[in-house]
């Protein structure tokens, strides 16, 4: 039943290996985010992608990037982990842009580095 | 900018107990606020929501009024069980501060624990 899947839920790499974590949706919404949670932190928003069209927000690194090949899946990627970069990675979809619109989020990717 | 800010946890509770998690929120327009539960082991789930001034928002015997003049949306439970354990994130969405209008603030969270 479960309509926002990301894997792995847990994923290991060592510093400056590249990585990518999924995530796929059977809502077919037309928005897709992905945050980053720190421990004891709130969430933020690092792109989203509304369609093909990719926002970056200002202050996310360089270091990370996304690719949406098609409506239900969307990949983070990141160049060159670092022990900074470890943290639980959570991706969300909503239908539209509209702020009433509430956003579905899958269960996280917690990301280890070593 | 747009912040959130809501009280530290934990919270920890006997079951029956009354329920009350502050949240206040800087907005540089007219926001809809959240909140969302996330559950141990989980993703973020929405609780409920309020679009409007004076709006409340309720589910689950949850409440939250979105108060203007205070800028507050509190959340409120009459007698907790030991099943609302979890973390609980107040949220904004500001279209006048996002690209996405969608795109949600979130506060840091509160942990609330309840006991039988």
């Amino acid at each position: 039943d479960a309509m926002v899947i990301q894997n792995p839920r847990y994923q290991v790499t060592q510093f400056g290996k590249p990585v990518t974590l999924s995530c796929s949706q059977t809502l077919n919404h037309n928005v897709m985010y992905w945050y980053q949670q720190k421990s004891s932190q709130a969430p933020k928003l690092l792109f989203h992608y509304y369609d093909k069209d990719f926002n970056n927000e200002a202050d996310t690194p360089d270091n990370f990037q996304s690719r949406r090949p098609n409506t239900s899946f969307c990949f983070l990627d990141i160049r060159s982990p670092g022990l900074g970069d470890a943290a639980m990675y959570l991706c969300a979809t909503s239908r539209d842009l509209n702020p009433y619109s509430p956003l579905h989020f899958g269960n996280g990717t917690r990301l280890t580095v070593t | 900018g747009d912040s959130v800010t809501q009280m530290e946890g934990p919270v920890t509770l006997s079951e029956e107990a009354f329920l009350t998690i502050n949240c206040t929120y800087t907005a540089t327009g007219y926001p809809s606020l959240f909140w969302y539960v996330q559950y141990p082991g989980e993703g973020l789930q929405l609780l409920l929501k309020a679009t409007k001034a004076d709006d409340k928002g309720s589910n689950k015997g949850f409440e939250a009024t979105y108060r203007k003049e205070t800028t507050s949306f509190h959340l409120e439970k009459g007698s907790v069980q030991v099943s609302d354990s979890a973390v609980y994130f107040c949220a904004l969405s500001d279209q006048a501060f996002n690209q996405a209008g969608t795109a949600l603030i979130f506060g840091k969270g509160t942990t609330l624990s309840v006991s039988s």
